[in-house]
């Protein structure tokens, strides 16, 4: 069985920093991407990063870019985001998902979540 | 960057009616596209991929279809545990991109 747990959320100053991780079991790791997708409190999902299987292709969204870093460790089975520079609209429930293939092919498992709140 | 736009944001329907959701690109996407079914306090649900492509264990009565720039999600006759917030997803290029949702409410 698929599984995704998070940890790491927390309450956080405007201005810090944070270190989100995700501890998967149950499949290859290593054989597949893998992404963080957000929901603000109340509003919808929006994709933050995701991460090729050997992290040879990585990409942020644009709210991100340049304070968050996604990384993997396949011999961990575990994902990370370091979060910087964090702002109070980071404030989100922060998913990890697996990627259905090895690069982007679509989400096929979903986490819990792990909850960021940025205030002072 | 590519955007998604759902339609509509919200939709009233009955027990048994057939439901359909919309989702535009704003660029060709091929058929790189998905769907996300997520109840209150739940995590997403994956429902689709490739368009079309049905996940494992979801039931037959959704299906999806399109490509290039305009795709559908149908529910073919909604029951009781359908109604919930569905999400396109855009997977064609970095940055990804979620539609707005599309609230299906009784």
């Amino acid at each position: 069985e698929v599984q995704l747990v998070e940890s790491g959320g927390d309450l956080v100053q405007p201005g810090g920093s944070l270190r989100l991780s995700c501890a998967a079991s149950g499949f290859t790791f290593s054989g597949h991407g893998m992404h963080w997708v957000r929901q603000f409190p109340g509003k919808g999902l929006e994709w933050v990063s995701g991460i090729h299987w050997n992290s040879g292709k990585i990409g942020y969204a644009d709210s991100v870019k340049g304070r968050f870093t996604i990384s993997r460790d396949n011999a961990k089975n575990s994902l990370y985001l370091q979060m910087n520079s964090l702002r109070p609209e980071d404030t989100a429930l922060y998913y990890c998902a697996k990627d259905i293939g090895p690069r982007v092919a679509g989400i096929d498992y979903w986490g819990q979540g792990t909850l960021v709140t940025v205030s002072s | 960057d590519i955007q998604m736009t759902q339609s509509p944001s919200s939709l009233s329907a009955s027990l048994g009616d057939r439901v359909t959701i919309t989702c535009r690109a704003s660029q060709g996407i091929s058929n790189y596209l998905a769907w996300f079914q997520q109840k209150p306090g739940k995590a997403p649900k994956s429902l689709i991929y490739a368009a079309s492509t049905l996940q494992s264990g979801v039931p037959s009565r959704f299906s999806g279809s399109g490509s290039g720039t305009d795709f559908t999600l149908t529910i073919s006759s909604l029951q009781p545990d359908d109604f919930a917030t569905y999400y396109c997803q855009q997977y064609h290029t970095y940055p990804l991109a979620f539609g707005g949702g599309t609230k299906v409410e009784i």
